[in-house]
C-alpha cells in the first residue's frame, strides 16, 4: 500500500499570514496517463471532509484561490496564502493513483 | 441542489451486521464511482470501498474484504454497504462520497455488546 505521511502533525497561524503543509508519498503518484492523483481535503470541525484539491494543484469549484497546490512525484505541498478563521481544521492528503486508496494522517491547523 | 444522504447507523453487537444506505440527488450518480469512507472516533480517515459507475469495479480495503459488500442501484441513484461480522474495530463514522467531490454528513456506526 502507498504510505502517505504529512507535517506537520500540528500547526498554529496567525490570520493573514500564510500557512505551507506538507505530504509525502512512499511512491510516486505520477500516473502513465501523465496526470498526478494527489488529493488535499479539509474536514472542518464537526463537519464532512470537504475536496479542496485534485491533480496536485486543481481547485475544486468554489474553493478560494487562496489555496493553492505543488509538487511532483512523491513530495507535495499545500499553501495558504492568507489565512482566515474559517480555514481551521484538518487538512488531508490523499493518493488515488491505486487501491487502497490512502489518507495521511492529518494537519490539524488552528488559529 | 447536491445532495447525499447517508441512512441512519445504530448499535450493532459484535458479530452483528449491518446495511448502510446511501441516497443521492442533483448530480449524474450513473456517471459517479462511488465510495465509502469511514472515521473512528478521534482518527483519521479511512477509505473502505469504491465502486465505478457500472459495478464493474470494486474494489475493498484489506480491513473489510470478505466482510463488506458494496453495492449500487443507478435507478435509484443510491449506493449500499453490507457489512458482517461486524468487530469493535468497525465502530466510525461512515460517509458516502461521490468521487471524492460530493460528501454526506456521515452515519455513526457503534460495535458494542
Amino acid at each position: 500500500d502507498i504510505v502517505m505521511t504529512q507535517t506537520p502533525l500540528s500547526l498554529s497561524v496567525t490570520p493573514g499570514q500564510p500557512a505551507s503543509l506538507s505530504c509525502k508519498s512512499s511512491e510516486s503518484l505520477l500516473h502513465y496517463d501523465g496526470k498526478t492523483y494527489l488529493y488535499w481535503f479539509l474536514q472542518k470541525p464537526g463537519q464532512s471532509p470537504q475536496l479542496l484539491l485534485y491533480e496536485v494543484s486543481s481547485r475544486f469549484p468554489g474553493v478560494p484561490d487562496r489555496f493553492s497546490g505543488s509538487g511532483s512525484g512523491t513530495d507535495f505541498t499545500l499553501k495558504i496564502s492568507r489565512v482566515e478563521a474559517e480555514d481551521v481544521g484538518i487538512y488531508y492528503c490523499m493518493q488515488g493513483i491505486r487501491p487502497p486508496w490512502t489518507f495521511g494522517q492529518g494537519t490539524r491547523v488552528e488559529i | 441542489e447536491v445532495q447525499v444522504v447517508e441512512s441512519e447507523g445504530g448499535l450493532v453487537k459484535p458479530g452483528g451486521s449491518l446495511r448502510l444506505s446511501c441516497a443521492t440527488s442533483g448530480f449524474t450518480f450513473s456517471k459517479f464511482t462511488m465510495n465509502w469512507v469511514r472515521q473512528a472516533p478521534g482518527k483519521g480517515l479511512e477509505w473502505v470501498s469504491s465502486i465505478n459507475n457500472s459495478s464493474n469495479d470494486i474494489q475493498y480495503a484489506d480491513s473489510v474484504r470478505g466482510r463488506f459488500t458494496i453495492s449500487r442501484d443507478n435507478a435509484k441513484n443510491s449506493v449500499y454497504l453490507q457489512m458482517s461480522s461486524l468487530g469493535a474495530e468497525d465502530t466510525a463514522m461512515y460517509y458516502c462520497a461521490g468521487e471524492f467531490e460530493l460528501w454526506g454528513q456521515g452515519t455513526l456506526v457503534t460495535v458494542s455488546s
